[in-house]
């Protein structure tokens, strides 16, 4: 069965601080990959999302994802953290017919 | 607003009672997806519909849990008998046919809590 990992389940960061946040995946075939964000008290958002093409996919608010296939990696970094950056991160890999997340990391920015 | 909207927001619930909640998609798309998410976990599948049918269930948590959507365009989420284990978010989303590159669009939830 497809699984998807995050290393990291809390990050706190200072503003300006770069961001990188792990995820590894098991599966051999073709994959879809996505990072989605939940900010406090709304609903999840796509940040970014790689299904052919460069592994190296831009997304909004200045994030980043590359694409690694002999790592099974699909890490989501930026450069510079604000405080509006706090919020869930999750990472997902498309099935088939469905989204499987990891269990996500809580990314809080400090002032 | 013309995002997926989920009702009701929150649900507070007796143990053995039975809830059920509504799921609105997006107007084009045909795909409707619930997933459950609980404290400190990710988003878990549990069903989807393209159009009227439900083309994948297993993932249900038990035979307490269904779905339905009768005319390809709203969905219900029906948990009979509810446990304090049932207390969770739930989560709909729904995407255009063939979306497996697309982009899945997410309601707020509800929050189902049973006491």
């Amino acid at each position: 069965a497809q699984s998807v990992s995050q290393h990291n389940h809390h990050v706190i960061l200072s503003e300006a601080a770069s961001l990188e946040l792990g995820c590894n995946y098991s599966y051999g075939g073709t994959v879809n990959l996505f990072w989605y964000v939940q900010y406090p008290g709304q609903h999840l958002q796509l940040l970014l999302k790689y299904f052919s093409g460069d592994p190296l996919v831009k997304g909004i608010k200045g994030f980043e994802a590359e694409f690694i296939k002999s790592k099974f990696s699909f890490n989501l970094r930026k450069p510079s953290v604000q405080w509006s950056d706090t919020a869930e991160y999750f990472c997902a890999v498309h099935s088939g017919y469905a989204l499987n997340f990891g269990k996500g990391t809580s990314l809080l920015v400090t002032p | 607003d013309t995002g997926v909207s989920q009702d009701p927001r929150h649900k507070i619930t007796k143990r053995g009672q039975n809830v059920t909640f509504r799921c609105d998609p997006i107007s084009e798309h045909n795909r409707l997806y619930w997933y459950r998410q609980t404290l400190g976990q990710g988003p878990e599948f549990l069903t989807y519909f393209q159009n009227e049918a439900q083309l994948e269930k297993s993932r249900l948590l038990s035979d307490r849990f269904s779905a339905e959507r009768p005319k390809g365009s709203f969905s219900t989420l029906e948990i009979q008998r509810t446990e304090q284990g049932d207390s969770a978010m739930y989560l709909c989303a729904s995407t255009k046919m063939g979306g497996s590159s697309t982009e899945a669009f997410f309601g707020q939830g509800t929050r189902l809590t049973v006491v």
